[in-house]
Order: structure tokens, then sequence, then C-alpha cells
């Protein structure tokens, strides 16, 4: 069964110091992974998705297949990156597309 | 702006009432999910439509839930008979194919 779990379920840090919001999954194809983030009375956005290979706001994520990871990094911090973040998986090759998700990291930047 | 609306924003109600609510995406989403959240947890998927059919539901969707989509447009999901079980956050998403899926901004149920 697919499963995602994100151990940390609040994480500090202060601004300018790197962050790392850990994300790991079960699931026995291959998958395709997001991280999706909400911001203080806003939506629930997606921030990046693995097959993009992209930076956003400064966040990257690899997926690592030996050890079913998928950590959000980013080198310097900032005030405003405090939000909700949420991993989510969906079946490679599935043609429904529905999100299996983790209870969330909330990630709080200090001045 | 993501375009996906929904109503009411907050849904009070007393156990055992029907509550419905709805979702609007844009119209170029041909898909649209259901999920609900609860204090802490993530998202958990409840139903899926890709236009007008319903083409997965949950276990998580017991009998008393029920879910359309007409026209493949907007879609409505009713609870009779609410439990304060129900009690969360119920939200909705659109896309198009197997893109990234749009959040609304979600109608909180709360049961009394």
């Amino acid at each position: 069964a697919q499963r995602v779990t994100q151990p940390e379920k609040l994480l500090s840090v202060f601004k300018g110091a790197p962050v790392e919001l850990k994300c790991n999954y079960s699931y026995s194809g291959s998958p395709e992974l997001f991280w999706y983030v909400q911001y203080s009375r806003q939506r629930l956005q997606l921030l990046l998705r693995h097959i993009s290979r992209e930076s956003i706001k400064g966040f990257t994520a690899d997926l690592n297949k030996g050890e079913t990871s998928f950590h959000l990094k980013k080198p310097f911090a900032q005030e405003e990156d405090s939000a909700m973040y949420y991993c989510a998986l969906s079946p490679r090759g599935s043609t429904l597309g529905r999100l299996y998700f983790g209870r969330g990291t909330q990630l709080t930047v200090w001045p | 702006d993501t375009g996906v609306s929904q109503n009411p924003r907050h849904k009070i109600t007393k156990r055992g009432q029907n509550v419905t609510f709805r979702c609007d995406p844009i119209s170029e989403h041909n898909r649209l999910y259901w999920y609900r959240q609860t204090l802490g947890q993530g998202p958990e998927f409840l139903t899926y439509f890709q236009n007008e059919a319903q083409l997965e539901k949950s276990r998580l969707l017991s009998d008393r839930f029920s879910a359309e989509r007409p026209k493949g447009s907007f879609s409505t999901l009713e609870i009779q008979r609410t439990e304060q079980g129900d009690s969360a956050m119920y939200l909705c998403a659109g896309g198009i194919s197997t893109d990234t899926q749009y959040f609304g901004p979600g109608t909180r149920l709360t049961v009394l």
C-alpha cells in the first residue's frame, strides 16, 4: 500500500540557516512525488514535483529511490518560508492521479 | 489564483442533519477530486471525477456520503445524517489530465 511519512510535525530554524524537511514513502512501483505548501490563511498549492527537477523559491527536492525519500531542502531559509509543507505521492502510470499525502511539517523560520 | 472555488467556506450543523458542499473548478478542469482533512493530518482522498463520471471512491466514503458532478462542471458533496466524526475540512481540487491538482480554499464542517 502507498504511504507517505513526514517524521517531523514541527521544525524551527533561524533565518539564513539551511532547512531540510524529510519525506519517506512506501510504494512498490515508481511514484511521482510532490511537495505542496500552505501559507497562513491560504489554500494548498504545489511547490514542486520531482519530474520537473526545478528549484522553486530556492527549494529543491531529489528523489532517492534507494532510500525511498524525497526530502525538501533550502540552503538559506527566509521568514516567508514559514508554512505547512506536505509531501504527496501519486502512483506513476496511474491514470487517476489521486494523491497520497503525508501529515505535514509546520516550518517556522525565526528572524 | 487557481480559480477553484468552494462554498460555503464554513458550515456548522447539528448531528443528524444533512449538509451539501459545492465546488466550482475552472472550465478547463476535466478532473475533479474531493479530499478530507482532519486536524493534524494531511488531506485524504475521498473521490474523483473525470468529466461527469465518478471513477473512484475511497473506502472513507461511507454510504452517507454522495458526490455528483452533473455536466462535468461543478461538483457537490453531500453528507447525510452527519456525525461528529465528519467534522473536518473538505477540499476540492481540479486538474487537467494527470497534471497538477489545483486546490480550492476548502469548506470547514463542524458537527455539534
